[in-house]
C-alpha cells in the first residue's frame, strides 16, 4: 500500500512556464511535508518543506502548496528554467508520532523536462 | 557536494560474493539511513541508526547486515544476494532522527548490479 503517490511519471514544460508536480497522501498521521530533486548519477537533495499547520511555503522560485483537507500537496516553479530538469520526488512524515514517527515516506519521483 | 559520500559508487557481485557499502558523513548528523532505489519504485527505507544504535529494521532480509561504529560511518554488508537485489543504495543522514524536521541529507549512491 503506497501511502505517498507522485501520479505523473513525467512532466515537460517550457523555459520560462510554471512547472506544477502533485503527490497524494492517504495516511492521515503525516503531518509534515518534503521535495527533494534528483539529477542523474547524484542523490536527492532537499528542496522545500512544508509543515501541515501552513497551507503554503515559498522560497525564491519555489513553492509548495498543502490542501490538507484533499491529501494533497503541489510544488510549483516559476519561472522554470532547463537546469530544474531533474526527478522530484515528494515525501512525508509524522514528527507527532505515529508509526511513521521520524521516518521519510517518498513518492515513485515525476521527471520533470524544461526545454529552452 | 552534500556532506554524505559513499563507496564504491557501482559495484558488480555474484551471488556467492561478500562485499561492504559504505557511507560516510561530515555534517555531524546522529542519525543515519539507507534506503534501496528499484526501477521505478519509490525509495524504500532499510536501515535507520540513531546515535550508533538501530532503531528500525524495516523486514529487511539477513543477506543484508548494517554496521554503525560511529555516527559519521555507516556500513552495509552484503553476502549471498540474489539478482533482485540489484538497485541503487542511498544512504542519508539527519541531525536526529526524533527531531521535528527531519531533514535528510543523501549521498550520490552505490549502483549495486547482483550476477
Amino acid at each position: 500500500d503506497q501511502q505517498v503517490k507522485q501520479n505523473s511519471p513525467s512532466l515537460s514544460v517550457q523555459e520560462g512556464r510554471i512547472s506544477i508536480l502533485n503527490c497524494d497522501y492517504t495516511n492521515s498521521m503525516f503531518d509534515y511535508f518534503l521535495w527533494y530533486k534528483k539529477y542523474p548519477a547524484e542523490g536527492p537533495t532537499f528542496l522545500i518543506s512544508i509543515s501541515s499547520i501552513k497551507d503554503k511555503n515559498e522560497d525564491g522560485r519555489f513553492t509548495v502548496f498543502l490542501n490538507k483537507s484533499a491529501k494533497h500537496l503541489s510544488l510549483h516553479i516559476v519561472p522554470s528554467q532547463p537546469g530544474d530538469s531533474a526527478v522530484y520526488f515528494c515525501a512525508a512524515s509524522a514528527v507527532s508520532g505515529g508509526t511513521s514517527y521520524g521516518k521519510l515516506t517518498f513518492g515513485q519521483g515525476t521527471i520533470l523536462t524544461v526545454h529552452p | 557536494e552534500t556532506g554524505v559520500t559513499q563507496t564504491p559508487r557501482h559495484l558488480v557481485m555474484g551471488m556467492t560474493n561478500k562485499k561492504s557499502l559504505k557511507c560516510e558523513q561530515h555534517l555531524g548528523h546522529n542519525a543515519m539511513y539507507w534506503y534501496k532505489q528499484s526501477a521505478k519504485k519509490p525509495l524504500e527505507l532499510m536501515f535507520v541508526y540513531n546515535f550508533k544504535e538501530q532503531t528500525e529494521n524495516n523486514s529487511v532480509p539477513s543477506r543484508f547486515s548494517p554496521e554503525c561504529p560511529n555516527s559519521s560511518h555507516l556500513f552495509l554488508h552484503l553476502h549471498t544476494l540474489q539478482p533482485e537485489d540489484s538497485a541503487l543504495y542511498l544512504c542519508a543522514s539527519s541531525q536526529d532522527f526524533g527531531e521535528a524536521k527531519n531533514i535528510q541529507y543523501f549521498g550520490a549512491g552505490t549502483r549495486l548490479s547482483v550476477l
